[in-house]
């Protein structure tokens, strides 16, 4: 069963510098994806950056970038000069393929809190 | 173009009673999934539903039913709810829910079972 696991239960981090959220995942299949939302109070989730197993490069999006290491099963979240408009919850999900149908499997989440 | 819809946004209900909610995907998007997610946790799959069938399920009670519709709209229904059924319903939509597709999420329903 695939499973991510998030230690961070809240960073803190002040405005403009980097900050890095940790995720480790486990699974057997050999082709999988991995997921970074963003959810700020209001509830939705929002797709910040993706990586699949086999891409050679690590992923990145504007300020975000994901450092994936693939023989230590992590795939962490590097979000660099931060802003106020950063402070949300960051959920970790890898994509798990079941039966004919395909979910996400998410960790429980880190609460980052941007100071100014 | 619209993004995913769901409806309603809060609602509040009382044990025992039964509850529809909403989801409208992004047009063209064929694929619609369920995730429950609980305060403090993250989002947990309950159904994906495809060209209106039932395509995969999560660990989750018969309580729990969906269905999708031709216009690839869909409803969860939760059947005698408990005050453990309090939780944000999240419904995402992709163009075919295989092959590495992106969910897209709409803004979620909050439950409150009194």
């Amino acid at each position: 069963a695939q499973k991510i696991t998030q230690t961070q239960p809240g960073m803190f981090v002040q405005e403009k510098e980097a900050v890095t959220l940790d995720c480790t995942y486990d699974t057997s299949d050999p082709s999988y994806g991995l997921f970074w939302y963003k959810q700020p109070s209001s509830g939705e989730m929002i797709f910040l950056i993706y990586q699949g197993s086999y891409d050679q490069q690590n992923a990145t999006e504007g300020r975000y970038s994901l450092n994936f290491q693939k023989a230590r099963k992590s795939a962490n979240l590097v979000i660099s000069a931060s802003q106020l408009g950063d402070s949300a919850m960051y959920f970790c999900a890898m994509r798990a393929s079941q039966g004919g149908s395909e979910k996400l499997v998410f960790g429980k989440g880190t609460k980052l809190t941007v100071n100014p | 173009d619209a993004g995913v819809t769901q409806s309603p946004t809060h609602l509040i209900k009382t044990r025992g009673q039964q509850v529809t909610l909403r989801c409208s995907p992004i047009s063209g998007h064929k694929s619609v999934s369920w995730y429950q997610q609980v305060l403090g946790q993250g989002p947990q799959f309950i159904f994906q539903y495809y060209e209106k069938e039932e395509r995969g399920r999560g660990n989750f009670p018969d309580r729990f039913s969906a269905r999708q519709f031709p216009n690839y709209s869909s409803e969860l229904n939760v059947n005698a709810l408990l005050l453990g059924d309090s939780a944000l319903y999240l419904c995402a939509s992709s163009h075919l829910g295989w092959g590495g597709d992106e969910q897209y999420f709409g803004p979620g329903t909050r439950l409150t079972v009194t």
